[in-house]
């Protein structure tokens, strides 16, 4: 089973700042991760896939880069609805699809 | 738009069956398309996948459930359908039933999520 660290575990900044999240797995996962976006009460919504594809409707300032074990997501100028948990995914190597821990993204 | 609305007790006693159904609605589904999951988030904490059923019935499983789940699909109802047996507290979670595109372990949309609890 791959297993996927993310960190920091919470990051906390203003609005208008630079975000930066990262992923590492266990083994190389090639380019097969995935971003998701989760605010409380809601259900987790899809972001980057495959690494740098960002999924329908999601603004530009929602990027994606990485191959092999270490990946990062950045949001380049925070909007206050930014603001969220965070989880990176794998679907390289499953059974099982695994999921990061997250990253708490707070309001400083 | 996809729809997704999951439907089942919200409320289960230890050492029984879990079961859930997924609705799909959306005008320009095409059913035959697409694969299907369920995720479930335990209170506080992250996301856990439990399985994928694809529209030819096939199916796969996280081996941490220790082939305690059934996912099948009724195409002709657009619905698919969890069964989780044997459970214990450490099930209670919210349960999310999802579509995976544009590829396979990528989930685009997703239902609202139910709480089921396990407790007798």
């Amino acid at each position: 089973e791959i297993v996927l660290t993310q960190s920091p575990a919470t990051l906390s900044l203003s609005p208008g700042e630079r975000a930066t999240l990262s992923c590492r797995a266990s083994q190389s996962v090639n380019n097969y991760l995935v971003w998701y976006q989760q605010k409380p009460g809601q259900a987790p919504r899809l972001l980057i896939y495959d690494a740098s594809n960002r999924a329908t409707g999601i603004p530009a300032r929602f990027s994606g880069s990485g191959s092999g074990t270490d990946f990062t997501l950045t949001i380049s100028s925070l909007e206050p609805e930014d603001f969220a948990v965070y989880y990176c995914q794998q679907r390289s190597s499953w059974p099982p699809i695994t999921f990061g821990q997250g990253t708490r993204l707070e309001i400083k | 738009q996809v729809l997704l609305q999951e439907s089942g007790p919200g409320l289960v006693k230890p050492s029984e069956t879990l079961s859930l159904t997924c609705t799909v609605s959306g005008d320009s589904i095409n059913w035959s398309s697409y694969h299907w999951g369920w995720i479930r988030q335990p209170p506080g904490k992250g996301l856990d996948w439990i399985g994928s059923v694809y529209y030819s019935g096939s199916t796969y499983y996280n081996p941490s459930l220790k082939s305690r789940d059934t996912i099948s699909v009724d195409t002709s109802k657009r619905q698919f359908s969890l069964k989780l047996s044997s459970v214990t507290a450490a099930d209670t979670a919210v349960y999310y039933c999802v579509r995976e595109f544009p590829a396979r372990g990528v989930f685009d949309f997703w239902s609202q999520g139910t709480l089921v609890t396990v407790s007798s």
